[in-house]
């Protein structure tokens, strides 16, 4: 069965510690992978996609790897406006369907 | 450059009542795509949708939900003779035709039902 599972559930960093959030997944026919950020109350807002093992993105202080098992969000010298959620989605496309599955995240707290 | 818009943003309904819920995509964006959120669960994917075209509704219950994306207008969530179990935040994302598949997300509807 198609699944996405994300790790820790839950992480407190003080500013500028650096750590990483990983993601493991496992579909049939990876067509992408997804990651987004959401603020309570508000919607995803879409960060990266990689799509391919060994593929990495960055956006100011984030990182994002790909491996054919799992992906990294690394941060770096977290600043306490990088707390909310981190959502990773994979894309499968099984028998000419489309299946967008999403890991239920990770709760980054940054205390200043 | 308006992002996904939705409306309403919150909606409070009796049970029994029907919710209808609107998404307009970002400009450009002929896909559409319907998640649920309920508190402390991940999103979870309920329907793909393309202009007068459903794609992929496996994540749609089978009674009471339905969903279109007319060739004019907004995308509408519908949802009939609602039950305490269907208050949840439903998302609506957009996306290019193409092979991108990144979606944008709107702000989402909080649907009460009482």
């Amino acid at each position: 069965e198609d699944q996405v599972t994300q790790s820790p559930e839950a992480l407190r960093l003080q500013e500028g510690e650096s750590s990483s959030l990983n993601c493991s997944y496992t579909v049939s026919g990876l067509r992408g992978l997804f990651w987004y950020r959401q603020d309570p109350g508000k919607g995803p807002e879409f960060l990266f996609t990689l799509y391919s093992a060994g593929e990495e993105k960055e956006k100011e202080r984030l990182k994002a790897t790909l491996t054919k098992k799992e992906s990294f969000l690394h941060i770096t010298a977290p600043k306490p406006e990088d707390s909310a959620t981190y959502l990773c989605a994979v894309l499968s496309t099984p028998s000419g369907t489309y299946k967008y599955i999403f890991g239920t995240g990770t709760r980054l707290k940054v205390l200043a | 450059n308006a992002g996904v818009m939705q409306n309403p943003r919150h909606l409070v309904r009796r049970r029994g009542q029907e919710a209808r819920l609107r998404c307009s995509p970002m400009k450009g964006h002929s896909h559409v795509y319907w998640y649920r959120q309920l508190p402390e669960e991940g999103l979870k994917f309920m329907v793909y949708l393309q202009k007068e075209n459903i794609i992929d509704e496996s994540g749609m219950p089978k009674e009471r939900f339905s969903a279109e994306f007319p060739k004019e207008g907004p995308s509408i969530l519908r949802i009939q003779q609602v039950v305490r179990g269907d208050s949840a935040a439903y998302f609506c994302a957009s996306s290019l035709p193409g092979t991108s598949y990144e979606q944008y997300f709107g702000p989402g509807t909080r649907l009460t039902v009482t």
